[in-house]
């Protein structure tokens, strides 16, 4: 009964692929986010969607590109892969109809790396 | 750039002890939370504070906010080894869902 979660866990791949993440809520949020850890531990928003729109772009590469099939999932794809993106990707979610409406709720993370 | 800035970076004590880490920030806020990451997991939100409140407790949390100095304190009291992790406090940005993290403070708690 895993309430946010991701796949895969790992992901290791070469420089220029393309790879996706998936995440998953099943408690019922209306926005969902992901966010990029890296190896000194700072996190930083990348986009977020309410309601499968997004809301929240930060100056993040084009080669990232967010998709919501519904408010549940909320995915991320990256096209051509460099080794700057070796980092953990987190997804989140929070409820926007009822409080606390910012408490935010993560998953597991996902761990790339690109080789 | 970075909205909070968490001192000390790194924190370890003993079993029983209590431990404080400090947050600062640069804007004016609606609000902070203080969240806990475990080593190779996600983050847990612990504790939120409005900007209204100056006190807020949580079992062994104990979170103040003073808006003056644009800043905030989490103590864990009574420490136990579990609560080895990283501490972030984050906040929010206007009117949106946004939230800004801080550095982060390692605290490691010996047995």
């Amino acid at each position: 009964d895993t309430a946010v979660s991701q796949t895969p866990k790992y992901l290791v791949t070469q420089m220029g692929n393309d790879k996706s993440i998936k995440c998953e809520q099943n408690l019922g949020h209306d926005t969902m986010y992901w966010y990029k850890q890296d190896s000194k531990k700072f996190l930083k928003i990348m986009f977020s969607y309410n309601n499968k729109e997004l809301i929240i772009n930060e100056t993040v590469p084009n080669r990232f590109s967010p998709k919501s099939p519904d408010k549940a999932h909320l995915n991320l794809h990256i096209n051509s892969l460099e080794l700057g993106d070796s980092a953990v990707y987190f997804c989140a979610s929070s409820p926007s109809d009822r409080e606390p409406r910012e408490t935010q709720y993560f998953g597991p993370g996902t761990r790339l790396l690109v080789l | 750039s970075q909205q909070g800035e968490e001192d000390p970076q790194a924190l370890s004590i003993q079993e029983g002890e209590n431990a404080t880490m400090n947050c600062s920030y640069k804007t004016s806020i609606n609000n902070l939370q203080w969240y806990r990451q475990n080593s190779g997991r996600g983050l847990v939100h612990l504790i939120l504070i409005r900007s209204n409140e100056r006190e807020k407790h949580s079992g062994r949390l104990r979170v103040t906010l003073d808006t003056s100095k644009k800043s905030s304190s989490l103590l864990i009291t009574a420490s136990r080894a579990a609560d080895t992790a990283s501490y972030f406090c984050a906040t929010d940005v206007g009117n949106t869902d946004k939230l800004i993290f801080g550095t982060g403070t390692r605290l490691q708690v010996f047995p």
